[in-house]
């Protein structure tokens, strides 16, 4: 079993619509979260940092949940920049154990 | 602000040949990374390094040599390079255990 999982989808969504998408962790000593975005196999960029409370950042939603092990991400009112790959990233405070996902990949369509 | 660059951007070479992939961040962040990242498998952990002198392995370090004599540079070597190393490759930075990473741009490599 992969440490992290996700849906590699691809998510199709229209344009303004909300799609939510999550990532199993199988490590309980996972400590720090984060969602990365990646377009086209260019450098992974930071969407947000998750927190346990949940966080938000504009249109953008992200809720941990440590007991059943996953965390989620939510879009709403999609816009057609939002397509991309995004990629699910946990750590657990050790220095080279940041673990990725191997990506959602999400369409926005016209 | 350069932030963290790669070079090459993009790379050929034959079976057998050493090639060197250069890494350097402006940060002066401690902890630095090496990735590989192919279809099918997302990102993996090659070789990371938290200081100066400081570097151990990762996920897939098998043929790869990194060294780290200054903070800023954090330099990549296929020793023999073989066609399944063929892949892109990120260089990431991060300034404190569980901090975000940023990554590099990216060196594409590609092994005849």
């Amino acid at each position: 079993r992969k440490e992290v999982e996700q849906d590699p989808g691809p998510f199709n969504v229209p344009e303004g619509a909300t799609v939510a998408f999550n990532c199993t962790y199988s490590n309980s000593a996972s400590q720090s979260f984060f969602w990365y975005r990646q377009d086209c196999r260019k450098e992974p960029k930071l969407l947000m940092s998750v927190y346990s409370s949940g966080n938000e950042d504009g249109r953008f939603t992200a809720q941990l949940n440590r007991a059943s092990q996953y965390i989620s991400l939510l879009i709403r009112d999609s816009k057609l920049s939002d397509s991309a790959t995004y990629l699910c990233v946990v750590n657990n405070y050790s220095w080279g154990k940041f673990q990725f996902g191997a990506g959602t990949q999400v369409v926005v369509t016209p | 602000d350069a932030g963290i660059t790669q070079s090459p951007r993009y790379k050929i070479t034959e079976t057998g040949r050493q090639v060197t992939l250069m890494c350097h961040q402006t940060w002066s962040h401690s902890y630095m990374f090496w990735y590989r990242q192919d279809l099918g498998h997302g990102l993996r952990l090659i070789y990371y390094s938290a200081a100066a002198d400081i570097t151990d392995k990762g996920e897939v370090p098998d043929g790869y040599v990194v060294s780290r004599s200054k903070t800023e540079n954090f330099p990549l070597t296929l020793e023999s390079a073989t066609r399944s190393q063929t892949s892109v490759y990120f260089c990431a930075s991060s300034g404190d255990v569980g901090n975000e990473q940023f990554f590099g741009p990216g060196t594409r490599l590609t092994v005849l």
